[in-house]
């Protein structure tokens, strides 16, 4: 199974703030994605892309953008961070066989 | 619309007791189902996955059950122990591979 890695457990950002997740995958696999997840929201898919230098946008992309210069990591970018941004950030590999689909540990991100 | 209903909500059992989540789609074409275990403050990990051929699958002290013709599954913890504490996500996929997820029910089980 492909081991799915988030850079930073928890984070604390001023308010501006340029801020970078990372998330790293052991394996080879395309498919990778970045979730917010929010009491009562459940998760909501940001950005995710299927092969380096690729991305598409996911149901709330606004604040956001991604980078995937290499195939292992996929990188969240909150390019001036804003308190609506304090959540917990998930990043999840599909792998392409078995209908797997790993998550990351999370990154529970306050904005102050 | 995609929807993916999960009840109940929260759910208290006491320890060594059984319980069942229960989880309703209306996702369409239906690819495979997936429930997942959230501990608080911890990404979600896979228990079980099914294709619409398969309508039960276990892992452990967990069964689900998958109804394609009503579009409901379940999930049946037996046994429950402290540790199964955390929130079980329902997560449907359509044959585009693209997921839409259950609000999740918030499991406590106390000694």
């Amino acid at each position: 199974d492909v081991k799915v890695t988030q850079s930073s457990r928890y984070l604390v950002k001023r308010t501006g703030e340029k801020v970078f997740l990372e998330c790293v995958q052991d394996m080879d696999h395309e498919n990778m994605f970045w979730y917010r997840q929010d009491p009562g929201l459940g998760l909501r898919l940001i950005y995710f892309s299927y092969d380096v230098k690729m991305k598409e946008k996911g149901d709330i992309p606004e604040g956001y953008s991604v980078s995937r210069e290499k195939k292992e990591r996929f990188s969240l970018i909150l390019e001036s961070a804003s308190t609506n941004q304090t959540s917990m950030y998930l990043c999840a590999v599909e792998s392409s066989s078995n209908y797997g689909y790993t998550f990351g540990s999370g990154t529970r991100l306050t904005v102050v | 619309k995609n929807q993916v209903e999960q009840s109940p909500q929260s759910l208290i059992i006491l320890e060594g007791k059984n319980c069942t989540l229960q989880c309703n789609y209306t996702v369409s074409p239906f690819s495979n189902l997936r429930w997942y275990k959230q501990d608080t403050g911890r990404g979600p990990v896979s228990l079980t996955i099914m294709t619409f051929s398969e309508n039960t699958k276990s892992n452990g002290r967990y069964t689900a059950t998958l109804d394609a013709d009503t579009k409901q599954s379940s999930l049946h913890i037996t046994a429950s122990q402290l540790s199964d504490s955390a929130s079980y996500i329902c997560v449907v996929s359509n044959a585009g591979n693209m997921l839409t997820f259950g609000g999740g029910t918030r499991l406590m089980v106390k000694p």
